[in-house]
């Protein structure tokens, strides 16, 4: 299958500083991309959906403002997280898939771990 | 109401035992539909998509009942290497956005 990777695979910050995660498609081109959040023992939740070159759409809830998405080409997003928080602490974990429709299989990235102190 | 609900287990089984998972989902028009595995802190994995007629890959057969609205997985014959959660998801749209259960704790032991 296609590769996806994630960068940083873990990270822990300061409550109020921003964190950048950088979701890569290595070898095929991801022409729509997904973020999504994962609290201990819970499901993933999707955050929002990135067409390349067009502005994220977002889930209800989640704040556009505070989870800045940027999809600027074909095999690059990254999602930051504006003056984090504690409750911000998540595994964050992005995918790719090569086109919108459901025949698109979307791979997904080994993700991210938050920490915010 | 969930709009996809799963046991979370966890189910204990014996190495070789068939263990049998199922999922519901809420919304009728639910389009797609697929099984993930998902090791310990680590990202899901596909584990087989889910259509009408069933599919079998291997040990693992899944079927979709939309007059019940769930799907289910069917492990035959389980290996210690199955121990994992499956996560179901369904995708309403037609455009990707899966909406995941919490998973199903699957434990295998020799």
């Amino acid at each position: 299958g296609a590769v996806v990777s994630q960068h940083p695979s873990w990270v822990i910050c300061k409550s109020g500083t921003s964190v950048k995660i950088e979701c890569r498609s290595l070898d095929f081109q991801a022409t729509t991309m997904f973020w999504y959040r994962q609290f201990p023992k819970q499901s993933l939740m999707l955050m929002a959906t990135s067409n390349e070159g067009s502005k994220a759409t977002y889930e209800q809830g989640v704040e556009k403002d505070k989870f800045l998405i940027n999809h600027a080409s074909l095999t690059l997003s990254t999602l930051t997280v504006t003056s984090a928080h504690p409750e911000d602490s998540s595994f964050y974990i992005c995918s790719a898939a090569s086109g919108g429709s459901s025949y698109n299989e979307q791979f997904f990235g080994p993700g991210t771990r938050l920490t915010v102190l | 109401r969930k709009e996809v609900e799963q046991d979370p287990g966890p189910f204990n089984v014996p190495e070789g035992a068939t263990v049998a998972f199922n999922c519901t989902y809420s919304n009728s028009a639910s389009q797609s539909f697929f099984w993930y595995r998902q090791d310990c802190r680590k990202e899901p994995k596909l584990l087989m998509s889910v259509y009408s007629s069933g599919n079998e890959d291997g040990r693992f057969t899944a079927q979709l009942n939309r007059a019940s609205q769930y799907i289910s997985l069917l492990i035959r014959d389980s290996k210690l290497s199955d121990s994992a959660t499956y996560l179901c998801a369904v995708d309403y749209t037609g455009f990707q956005k899966l909406v995941f259960g919490t998973g199903t704790r699957l434990l295998v032991s020799p």
